[in-house]
């Protein structure tokens, strides 16, 4: 089976401290991705990546950066984090140059910034 | 920016009963996907239907696809306490270097028991 692993399920963290998200999946998967979901605003994709240090801005990459140096694991930066950002963050992988193929999702990590 | 829209926001059913939740989106599509999230958890992928198939089964899941009308339904039949959770759509569009996919808002439902 696809596991894809997140570094927390909880975290809480005070403004303009620097968070580090990690996301690990194990099936060799090309893309990978990051989600925040929000009540009422569904997910919105903040960036995905399609390889080895590529890295591609989703809907709304603002306050946020990536990091991609091995195939298996994709980091998410929250350089200065500040309250809006509190959020439930997702972590997806896909195999192959398509949208054709079903996102294995991680468990979500519920960021709190105070 | 959002893309797909599901309809309705929230349903109540009674074990034993079907769900049916809708999906419009706006642009051309390659295929459309329905995720399931249990509270608080990830998602896990239910079904994909691509842009010339126009119904899908598995189990009891069936989900249709409109292109005319750029709309989709997923149905679940005899319905499951089980079955509590929201549901979401997500579209593909065709283009070289599309992988990602673009999700609506979601459906809550709720089985009764």
């Amino acid at each position: 089976d696809v596991k894809v692993t997140q570094s927390s399920r909880y975290l809480v963290k005070r403004t303009g401290e620097k968070v580090f998200l990690e996301c690990v999946q194990d099936m060799d998967h090309e893309n990978m991705f990051w989600y925040r979901q929000d009540p009422g605003l569904g997910l919105r994709l903040i960036y995905f990546s399609y390889d080895v240090k590529m890295k591609e801005k989703g809907d709304i990459p603002e306050g946020y950066s990536v990091s991609r140096e091995k195939k298996e694991r994709f980091s998410l930066i929250l350089e200065s984090a500040s309250t809006n950002q509190t959020s439930m963050y997702l972590c997806a992988s896909s195999v192959g140059q398509t949208s054709y193929n079903e996102q294995f999702f991680g468990p979500g990590t519920r960021l709190t910034v105070l | 920016s959002q893309q797909g829209e599901e309809d309705p926001q929230a349903l109540s059913i009674q074990e034993g009963e079907n769900a049916t939740m809708n999906c419009s989106y706006k642009t051309s599509i390659n295929n459309l996907q329905w995720y399931r999230q249990n509270s608080g958890r990830g998602l896990v992928h239910l079904i994909l239907i691509r842009s010339n198939e126009r119904e899908k089964h598995s189990g009891r899941l069936r989900v249709t696809l409109d292109t005319s009308k750029k709309s989709s339904s997923l149905l679940i039949t005899a319905s499951r306490a089980a079955d509590t959770a929201s549901y979401f759509c997500a579209t593909g569009r065709p283009g070289a270097g599309s992988y990602q996919l673009t999700f609506g808002k979601g459906t809550k439902l709720s089985v009764i028991p």
